[in-house]
């Protein structure tokens, strides 16, 4: 099986443009999550959804919005880019109902906003 | 506020042993979860402990000790494909992972 794909693998964008990155798993994971990872801090959860149809806001929400049509695919937008949303955004999943309820991560898309 | 420690950077020989060390205080605790991640590369499931004690699993082990927010990874007749970071992630009462900065170990022949 592919676990998590993500899509694109790199990114540069010009600052003021919109973008999406695209998120698809295959475990039939109820739960799914966008991190970005900056050097010398660790992952911070961005949003998040426990469930298709709903979505949580995480530690660094602001400016990233999130959708959860079905199961699957757990797209993340960011309207308008800014230099600071440069960043490794990295996909996870989990089964929640499982007792170790263990993140799976995709391979990441480097995002650059110049 | 919520916080996991962990060294920055380690440096070992091949065929020695390691341990890495991870300190954490978070509001609730619902599992401690060891991560390596390869440069460039996504994090990948090394461990899980939830009670107290030593998890073994292959070449590598974790321990946990809940009263003291203490972990440690273990790791034994070290490789060079060890090379890595390795990130200490608590869950916490909402069932979020907290992560730490992780710790960057360098192999040397």
């Amino acid at each position: 099986t592919a676990g998590i794909t993500q899509a694109p693998t790199s990114q540069i964008l010009a600052a003021g443009r919109s973008m999406t990155l695209r998120c698809t798993q295959d475990m039939r994971h109820n739960a799914m999550y966008w991190y970005r990872q900056d050097l010398g801090l660790g992952l911070r959860l961005i949003h998040y959804s426990n469930t298709a149809g709903t979505t949580g806001k995480g530690e660094v929400p602001d400016g990233y919005s999130v959708s959860r049509a079905n199961t699957d695919d757990f797209p993340l937008t960011l309207a308008s880019a800014v230099p600071s949303q440069t960043s490794v955004y990295f996909c996870a999943s989990s089964d929640s109902r499982a007792s170790t309820d263990t993140q799976y991560f995709g391979p990441g898309t480097r995002l650059t906003v110049l | 506020g919520q916080n996991i420690d962990q060294p920055t950077e380690m440096t070992a020989t091949e065929g020695a042993i390691v341990q890495i060390n991870c300190t954490y205080q978070t509001s609730g605790f619902n599992g401690l979860f060891w991560y390596q991640q390869h440069a460039g590369e996504a994090p990948t499931f090394l461990s899980y402990n939830v009670l107290d004690g030593l998890e073994e699993k292959g070449r590598f082990s974790s321990f946990l000790s809940r009263s003291k927010g203490y972990s440690y990874l273990l790791l034994k007749e070290l490789q060079m494909k060890d090379s890595a970071s390795y990130l200490c992630a608590v869950m916490d009462s909402n069932y979020q992972l907290i992560w730490g900065a992780g710790t960057k170990l360098i192999i040397k022949p």
